[in-house]
């Protein structure tokens, strides 16, 4: 079955630090990779998104992701965090049609930045 | 637009009451999703539709069902509900346009449900 794998459960940083979040999916077709955040009490917004092409996905807010086929990883990276960023972090992929391409999440990672 | 909108906000149910969580899209998408999301779990699929008057069962089904009457409603029923249904409850839609969509997905501002 497809699964998502986010390796850390809660991070916290300081200001001006960078940021990798891991994440590992379990899917040996053509998949769709998403990064979603949500914000304290608020829903899930799209940070970024890869279908194909450049491997180096840019999304907003300063954030970018790297597909790695052969790893099966979609990392999420920013060089530097602000306390804004303070949030969940949820990684996911498209399910296959079946399951009307509705998406598989991580169990997310949760992030606190400190001045 | 309005985009994704949920109704309500807010619930509180005692255990064996029933309700309807309305969801609502005003992009003319073709998709909609009932997910829910619970502390360390990340967000699990209940219920799904891939068009008008068609649903299908997602991940975590059980104590719940769903309607696509029109369109733009998705509706999520418990019939009789149960402490562990306490979660929050987002609902999502996505554009279909061909077998290569990108089925990316908007969210609502989620449902919080309680049940004591």
């Amino acid at each position: 079955a497809q699964s998502v794998s986010q390796h850390n459960h809660h991070v916290i940083l300081s200001e001006a630090a960078s940021l990798e979040l891991g994440c590992n999916y379990s899917y040996g077709g053509t998949v769709n990779l998403f990064w979603y955040v949500q914000y304290p009490g608020q829903h899930l917004q799209l940070l970024l998104k890869y279908f194909s092409g450049d491997p180096l996905v840019k999304g907003i807010k300063g954030f970018e992701a790297e597909f790695i086929k052969s790893k099966f990883s979609f990392n999420l990276r920013k060089p530097s965090v602000q306390w804004s960023d303070t949030a969940e972090y949820f990684c996911a992929v498209n399910a296959p049609v079946n399951s009307g391409y509705a998406l598989n999440f991580g169990k997310g990672t949760s992030l606190l930045v400190t001045p | 637009n309005a985009g994704v909108t949920q109704t309500p906000k807010f619930r509180v149910l005692k255990t064996g009451q029933s309700m309807t969580l309305l969801c609502a899209q005003d992009m003319n998408h073709e998709y909609m999703y009932w997910y829910r999301q619970d502390p360390g779990m990340g967000l699990r699929l209940i219920h799904y539709s891939v068009g008008e008057g068609t649903t299908a069962k997602g991940e975590v089904p059980d104590g719940y069902n769903v309607s696509r009457l029109k369109k733009q409603n998705f509706l999520l029923g418990l019939e009789s509900a149960a402490p562990s249904q306490t979660s929050v409850y987002f609902c999502a839609s996505s554009l279909f346009t061909g077998p290569i969509s990108i089925y990316e997905q908007y969210f609502g501002p989620g449902t919080r449900l309680t049940v004591t």
